[in-house]
This record gives structure tokens, C-alpha cells and sequence, in this order.
């Protein structure tokens, strides 16, 4: 049962483009989001977030959208750097819980 | 501030064997986790301690799988015995406990482990 689904494994986007990550949930329970990033041989860390009351949130040069009608939401990197290359996880948060379910992960690749 | 620590961050163990996982969380954080990532998969939630009380234990396969934290620190994961499907890395992560919104999870780096 797979209640976030990052459907595209891998993304590969020219250095300065937009890179744009994508997330499906199936759980109308979760009130939050986020997204990690993961660097190999490290623990994810913590990027940005969303409550499922707002439908954007803005943070230098990432954005999450949110789609609460389609279940849908995204990362946007603008520019895209190399340093941006890593795994990042989509999670969501289960209402009056801390437990996170998370996707199955995006590898970024910013080609130079 | 330090990090989450864990050991050991490499283990390779033949099937049947029994290891042991270490996590001390950051200082003065209440609620500790333990995830299993297996390759290609994002981490899976195994347990959640608040304090030095179990949370959410819902995933753990408690026929092989055990955990504690000791004194509502640090904490130790056990699987006895090792099964080839258990190779994985094995995150710990610890937040504080907040008044509500979201508290962030830091994680540790990870023990990778190998059944052969």
C-alpha cells in the first residue's frame, strides 16, 4: 500500500534550468509535507515543507506546490545547481501523528 | 549542535546471525525513530519512542526485531536472527517534542547493513 509515490526514479536537468519533482499521496489524513534530500552514504536532511491549509511556500530558490483536489504536490529548484544533485524523498505527515510516510525517492542529476 | 550519531555505519553478517544497531539522538530531543531503507525504496518507519516509551510499533517484525532506549536516550535495534531481506540501511532519527505543527526529523548517517 504505497500512500506516496514519486513515480519518476530519476530526473536529469541542465545546470541554471528549473527542476521540477513530483509527488502523488493517496491519504486524506496527512496534513503535512515535505521534502528531504539525500547525498550517498548520509542521512536525508530536511528541505522544505508544506501544511496541507496552504498551497505554496517559498523558500529561496525552492517552492512546494500543493494540489489538495489532485493529491498531487511538487518541488520547484530555480536555478538548478550542481549541488542540488542528490535523492530527495517525498514525505507526508499523518494527522495528530509525527510518523512520516515516505516516497520511493527522485535521483536529480544538474548536468553542467 | 551534534548530530544524530550511529554505529556502527557498516556491518556484514551471514544469515542467521544477530546485530546490533546504536543511536544516540540529539541532546535533549524526546522522540527517537528507527527506519529501514532498503535500495531503490524510501525509509519505512520500524518504531517510534517518545521518551523511553514505545509510540508506534506497528511495522516492526517483532519475531525477529527488537528495540529499547535505555533512560529515554540513547537506543540500541536488534535483529536476531538476520534474514537475506533484512539488508538495508537502517537510519535512526530523533525531533523534539513541540507544542504542534510539524517537528523536523533529523536523521543519522545511516548503518548499512549486508546479509550474505
Amino acid at each position: 500500500d504505497q500512500q506516496v509515490k514519486q513515480n519518476s526514479p530519476s530526473l536529469s536537468v541542465q545546470e541554471g534550468r528549473i527542476s521540477i519533482l513530483n509527488c502523488d499521496y493517496t491519504n486524506s489524513m496527512f496534513d503535512y509535507f515535505l521534502w528531504y534530500k539525500k547525498y550517498p552514504a548520509e542521512g536525508p536532511t530536511f528541505l522544505i515543507s508544506i501544511s496541507s491549509i496552504k498551497d505554496k511556500n517559498e523558500d529561496g530558490r525552492f517552492t512546494v506546490f500543493l494540489n489538495k483536489s489532485a493529491k498531487h504536490l511538487s518541488l520547484h529548484i530555480v536555478p538548478s545547481q550542481p549541488g542540488d544533485s542528490a535523492v530527495y524523498f517525498c514525505a507526508a505527515r499523518i494527522q495528530g501523528a509525527q510518523k512520516l510516510v515516505f516516497g520511493q525517492g527522485t535521483r536529480l542529476t544538474i548536468n553542467p | 549542535e551534534a548530530g544524530v550519531a550511529q554505529s556502527p555505519r557498516y556491518k556484514i553478517i551471514e544469515k542467521r546471525q544477530s546485530v546490533a544497531f546504536w543511536c544516540n539522538p540529539i541532546s535533549g530531543h524526546a522522540t527517537l525513530y528507527w527506519y529501514q531503507q532498503i535500495l531503490g525504496q524510501g525509509p519505512k518507519l520500524l518504531i517510534q519512542f517518545q521518551n523511553n516509551g514505545v509510540v508506534d510499533d506497528s511495522q516492526l517484525p517483532k519475531d525477529r526485531f527488537s528495540a529499547e532506549r535505555l533512560k529515554g536516550v540513547d537506543s540500541t535495534l536488534k535483529i536476531q536472527p538476520a534474514k537475506l531481506e533484512d539488508s538495508a540501511v537502517y537510519l535512526c532519527a530523533s525531533s523534539s517534542r513541540g507544542a504542534g505543527g510539524y517537528n523536523e526529523q533529523f536523521f543519522g548517517p545511516g548503518t548499512r547493513l549486508t546479509v550474505l
